[in-house]
């Protein structure tokens, strides 16, 4: 049974960093395309970054790029998004999720990201 | 960028009743259409994908139809934990860059 355990959102200040780590059990990460998703609060949801199968195909939303990293911990079964130079913005909750295919089959339950003064 | 737009925004239906909820693609997108459904405080959960396929442990009476720019989720006879925010996500084009969400219609009892 596939299983994604978001961790390391929390309030930041602005301009700092922050890395978040997907736990990935039933199934293993490197053979999947993976992706983060976020969600302000009570607003629709957003795709930040994706990282396809092979490991070297990666996208990022124009809103990240060059400041978000996605990236996997094959050893661990793990997922992650490096986040550097926090903004306002950038808050919301962060979901992992893994591809069927072309689809987001699963979800994790999400990790909220604050960033503020 | 392939514009998803949502209608409605907001659908008040009874307990018993069928909803109807509809999506339109900005461009043909083929049946590469997907349905999610959020509840408050959770995750978005797959319903629906090739436009008109249950994903797995999703009952009947959720139905997915339509292809090209025109679909419509359908739930025959609503229940309590059905009323939730419904998103419609396409992936018809390559990179998955090009996937985009609808805005959302939120579901709610009337």
């Amino acid at each position: 049974q596939v299983h994604l355990v978001e961790s390391g959102g929390g309030m930041v200040l602005p301009g700092t960093s922050l890395t978040l780590s997907c736990a990935a059990s039933g199934f293993t990460v490197s053979r999947y395309g993976m992706e983060w998703v976020r969600q302000v609060p009570g607003k629709g949801l957003q795709w930040v970054a994706i990282i396809w199968s092979d490991g070297n195909n990666k996208y990022y939303a124009d809103s990240v790029k060059g400041r978000f990293t996605i990236s996997r911990d094959d050893s661990n079964n793990t997922l992650l998004l490096q986040m550097n130079s926090l903004r306002a913005e950038d808050t919301a909750v962060y979901y992992c999720v893994k591809f069927r295919g072309r689809i987001a089959e699963s979800w994790g339950q999400g990790t909220l990201v604050t960033v503020s003064s | 960028e392939i514009v998803m737009t949502q209608s409605p925004a907001t659908l008040s239906v009874s307990p018993g009743e069928r909803a109807t909820l509809s999506c339109r693609a900005s461009q043909y997108v083929s049946s590469n259409l997907a349905w999610f459904q959020q509840k408050p405080g959770q995750a978005p959960r797959l319903l629906i994908y090739g436009a008109s396929t249950r994903a797995t442990g999703i009952p009947a009476r959720f139905s997915g139809s339509g292809s090209g720019t025109e679909f419509t989720l359908t739930i025959s006879s609503l229940q309590s934990e059905d009323f939730a925010v419904y998103y419609c996500q396409q992936y018809n084009n390559w990179p998955p860059s090009e996937y985009t969400f609808g805005q959302g219609t939120k579901l709610e009892i009337k």
